[in-house]
């Protein structure tokens, strides 16, 4: 059973608008969960992190998530796309069976001017 | 410096050629792993390390052999590779080997294999 889910791998934006990136995870987790961000060629970087503290996790560059756990989903938002926003996102969570950290599929995002 | 540095950035080998990639963490972590990352491929977790030990291998190919002579040192040794081994590799620790910490990773080593 996937532990992290993210649908759509390509995400078109306008330039200005609101940017939604979808992650819902498996019931069974632990209580934490992560969004991480990956430009052309470089690694991935760390943008927030939900340790259940509060439901609302604000990150860098304007990004926030929302932890709801009726919905099993973190969803990714940034209410005004900047063109340096184009890259891949991940989700990712830790696997209940080895707490390895696993990764959804990842959203490319495309922001168009 | 900090964070967790990989050396080379870029690499090109032929498929008889013998490489190493380099990383190295700065941060006092306990956990090293090589992911590989492929063209609309999900990441693929390679290899664990805890405290030097190995503790996963995730049915990798005997060409791929890690090493990790200390907690801030993790090599992958590379040997007669084939075109599909072309990809990102990143390298990431973590505090300790749990997923909760998060990972810090690298800025990756492409490899083409030609």
């Amino acid at each position: 059973a996937q532990s992290v889910t993210q649908l759509g791998s390509h995400v078109s934006v306008s330039e200005g608008a609101l940017v939604l990136l979808r992650c819902n995870y498996s019931s069974s987790v632990p209580p934490y969960l992560f969004w991480y961000v990956q430009y052309p060629n470089q690694g991935l970087q760390l943008l927030l992190k939900y340790t259940s503290a509060a439901t609302l996790v604000k990150g860098i560059n304007g990004f926030e998530a929302e932890f709801k756990k009726s919905e099993t989903s973190f969803h990714l938002t940034k209410p005004s796309a900047h063109m340096s926003d184009a890259a891949e996102y991940f989700c990712a969570v830790p696997l209940v069976r080895n707490n390895r950290l696993a990764f959804g599929k990842g959203n490319q995002v495309v922001v168009i001017p | 410096e900090t964070g967790v540095t990989q050396t080379p950035r870029h690499l090109v080998m032929g498929m008889t050629n013998k490489k190493s990639l380099k990383c190295e963490q700065h941060l006092g972590h306990n956990a090293m792993y090589w992911y590989k990352q492929s063209a609309k491929k999900p990441l693929e977790l390679m290899f664990v390390y805890s405290l030097e030990e190995r503790v996963e291998n995730n049915s990798v190919p005997s060409r791929f052999s890690p090493e990790c002579p200390n907690s801030s040192h993790l090599f992958l040794h590379l040997h007669t590779l084939q075109p599909e081994d072309s990809a990102l590799y990143l390298c990431a620790s973590s505090q300790e080997l749990q997923g909760n910490y998060g990972y810090t990773f690298g800025s990756g080593t492409r490899l083409t294999v030609v």
